[in-house]
């Protein structure tokens, strides 16, 4: 099974702050790499798909980036609205695989 | 608008099976990919099965092959997940999902199956 690794586990940033969240696959993985965000009680939300593109809806100050192995997300000006936990999935092969979640919190 | 609703979660004791179900709508059903995804009390997701658009083709994880059969009725918009011989480790919210490419676009709200004696 492809491993994801997602770092950090857990940040606490200011409003306003250019957040990046990191997400490494244990082999090549191409651009088959999704970003989701999840709020507590509720199911999560995509937010980036195929590594680098803006499911319709999500502000643009979400962008995301990387092949291969390495992938990031970054919010370029930190919102209260964007507390949640990010996980990062891989869809190039079965078994599909989510990383463990990193925890965004205000400062 | 594409909505799922998850049902069927509950109370089950070990061994014990539950089977959930899928309500589809606002989407051509039949056309789409459907995957479930749980989640245990403060856990991160875990991929669960799939079953392709016309259930040709179905994937299960390590952790429920064997235990849990997925299944789909295009005619009435719905999707199956029967698990059996229960275990604690399986207590987790539920979730269906439509997928496109590998990809959970849309999820349910969710259903929480506890296996506790």
């Amino acid at each position: 099974d492809i491993q994801m690794t997602q770092s950090p586990s857990s940040l606490s940033a200011s409003v306003g702050d250019r957040v990046t969240i990191t997400c490494q696959a244990s082999q090549d993985i191409s651009n088959d790499l999704n970003w989701y965000q999840q709020k507590p009680g509720i199911a999560p939300k995509l937010l980036i798909y195929a590594a680098s593109n803006l499911e319709t809806g999500v502000p643009s100050r979400f962008s995301g980036g990387g092949s291969g192995t390495d992938f990031t997300i970054i919010i370029s000006s930190l919102q209260p609205e964007d507390i949640a936990t990010y996980y990062c999935q891989q869809y190039d092969t079965v078994p599909y695989t989510f990383g463990q979640g990193t925890k965004l919190e205000i400062k | 608008e594409v909505q799922l609703v998850e049902s069927g979660g509950g109370l089950v004791q070990p061994g014990g099976s539950r089977r959930l179900s899928c309500a589809a709508s606002g989407y051509t059903f039949s056309s789409y990919e459907i995957n479930w995804v749980r989640q245990a009390p403060g856990k991160g997701l875990e991929w669960v099965s799939y079953i392709s658009s016309s259930a040709t083709t179905i994937y299960y994880a390590d952790s429920v092959k064997g235990r849990f059969t997925v299944s789909r009725d295009n005619a009435k918009n719905s999707v199956y997940l029967q698990m059996n011989s229960l275990r604690a480790e399986d207590t987790a919210v539920y979730y269906c999902t439509r997928v496109g490419v590998g990809t959970f676009h849309y999820w349910g709200q969710g259903t929480l199956v506890t296996v506790s004696s």
